[in-house]
């Protein structure tokens, strides 16, 4: 059964990066039919497309958010990451990492979501 | 980006009921529209892709149906344990985007 993980700081201090990883289990990442994402949901809202990223190192970023996001994806641990940078109180969120099928463009599996604060 | 409105924005049924859903996107998507139920602190959890393809394991009464703007998702019976929000997807055009959420509470 594929499983997904997030890892990283729960806090990050305003203008600083938010940098988290995901570690996937029970299947491989260098697989070519799945793209590898970043969701978020604010406390109370709705989610968030940031962007996802592909075995062979190509990405798609949320344009909200060009400029500030960058997702690699490392087939040799298994593991794609995300780095926002110059966060802000705005970025607050519960931060997910999940499975895109490639064909369809649904989310099929997800991370149990990590809740990352932005605050002095 | 592709606006997705869902409606109602929160609905109020019984067990047994049977409840219908609507997304519709400021343009057309195609068959790429995607739903997800979300329970407080969980993940969302697909349950409906290329509008009315039934992911694996989701039970047989959840179904989707739709095209181009305007789509449904339809639950025939409802159960306790389907109460939750309810979030559509496109997945036609980049940035993919969700619409803002449908709670279903008894």
């Amino acid at each position: 059964q594929l499983q997904l993980q997030e890892s990283g700081p729960g806090l990050v201090k305003p203008s600083e990066t938010l940098s988290l990883t995901c570690t996937v289990s029970g299947g491989s990442i260098n697989n070519s039919i799945y793209y590898w994402g970043w969701i978020r949901q604010p406390p109370g809202k709705g989610l968030e497309w940031i962007g996802t990223g592909y075995y062979s190192g190509s990405t798609y970023y949320n344009p909200s958010l060009t400029g500030r996001v960058t997702i690699s994806v490392d087939t040799s641990k298994n593991q794609f990451s995300l780095k926002l940078t110059s966060v802000t109180a705005a970025d607050t969120a519960v931060y997910y990492c999940a499975r895109r099928v490639a064909a369809v463009g649904s989310l099929d599996y997800w991370g149990q979501g990590t809740l990352v604060t932005v605050s002095s | 980006d592709i606006q997705m409105t869902q409606s109602p924005s929160t609905v109020s049924a019984s067990v047994g009921d049977r409840v219908t859903i609507t997304c519709r996107a400021s343009q057309g998507i195609s068959r790429w529209l995607a739903w997800y139920q979300q329970k407080p602190g969980k993940a969302p959890k697909l349950l409906i892709y290329a509008t009315s393809s039934l992911q694996s394991g989701v039970p047989s009464r959840f179904s989707g149906s739709g095209s181009v703007t305007d789509f449904t998702l339809t639950i025939s019976s409802l159960q306790s344990e389907d109460f939750a929000t309810y979030y559509c997807q496109q997945a036609n055009v980049f940035p993919y985007t969700f619409g803002q959420g449908t709670k279903l509470e008894i």
